[in-house]
């Protein structure tokens, strides 16, 4: 049972929306991450907060802003999106930043977002 | 370029048979990390290798870290339908002032009852 949750499940938005995808984890964890999960392509790391500060940006386009309140909950607001955008969005957390040492990331189920 | 090469990318077996997934790289990891994802789910860690050589058992399935920390192999003994997923590699690699997963493109298996 994943102590991670995330809302929506699932999203349809047009491009001049503005809507905004919401995590909390529930483990106690100082770390959260935002993944994006196309067909066909691998996940894609997309911001890394620890204890509230960012400390990942992989190059995302700012249509994409995260806010990280708490070390609870993770939001990300969308903005402008294109269709390419569409994608599961996934939301994880650890108890300390990866350092590969084979820490232990929990995902969430993930929001299913449709870009029109 | 996909730092993690997965094969095959589908897999559609019988119940009761046997399968290897490959998981490859070019680059050094300092650990790797297979996942399972069902439809609707995120991905759910099965297992972490950190030692090159090292052979790691859970239940049915065996995971391979190759010596020189640069692929893995996850094989699974007589296939159960439950089995049916996306199986993800991820290997930690170090970024800037964090380190973090890349992760292979999956390999979709379904097993057929």
């Amino acid at each position: 049972e994943t102590g991670v949750t995330q809302t929506p499940r699932h999203l349809v938005m047009g491009m001049t929306n503005k809507k905004s995808l919401k995590c909390e984890q529930h483990l106690g964890h100082n770390a959260m991450y935002w993944y994006k999960q196309s067909a066909k392509k691998p996940l894609e790391l997309m911001f890394v907060y620890n204890f509230k500060e960012q400390t990942e940006n992989n190059s995302v386009p700012s249509r994409f802003s995260p806010e990280c309140p708490n070390s609870s909950h993770l939001f990300l607001h969308l903005h402008t999106l294109q269709p390419e955008d569409s994608a599961l969005y996934l939301c994880a957390s650890s108890q300390q930043p990866l350092a590969g040492g084979g820490e232990t990331q929990y995902f969430g189920p993930g929001t299913r977002l449709l870009v029109l | 370029t996909q730092l993690l090469e997965q094969s095959p990318q589908f897999l559609s077996i019988q119940e009761g048979e046997n399968l290897t997934v490959y998981c490859n790289s070019s680059s050094v990891f300092s650990s790797l990390q297979w996942y399972r994802q069902e439809p609707g789910e995120g991905p759910v860690l099965l297992v972490t290798v950190v030692t090159g050589g090292e052979v790691k058992k859970l239940k049915r399935l065996t995971f391979q870290f190759g010596d020189a920390r640069k692929d893995s192999s996850l094989h699974i003994t007589a296939a159960q339908p439950g089995d049916t997923g996306l199986y993800l590699c991820a290997g930690a690699i170090s970024s800037g002032s964090a380190r973090q997963l890349t992760f292979g493109s999956g390999t979709q298996l379904t097993v057929l009852p």
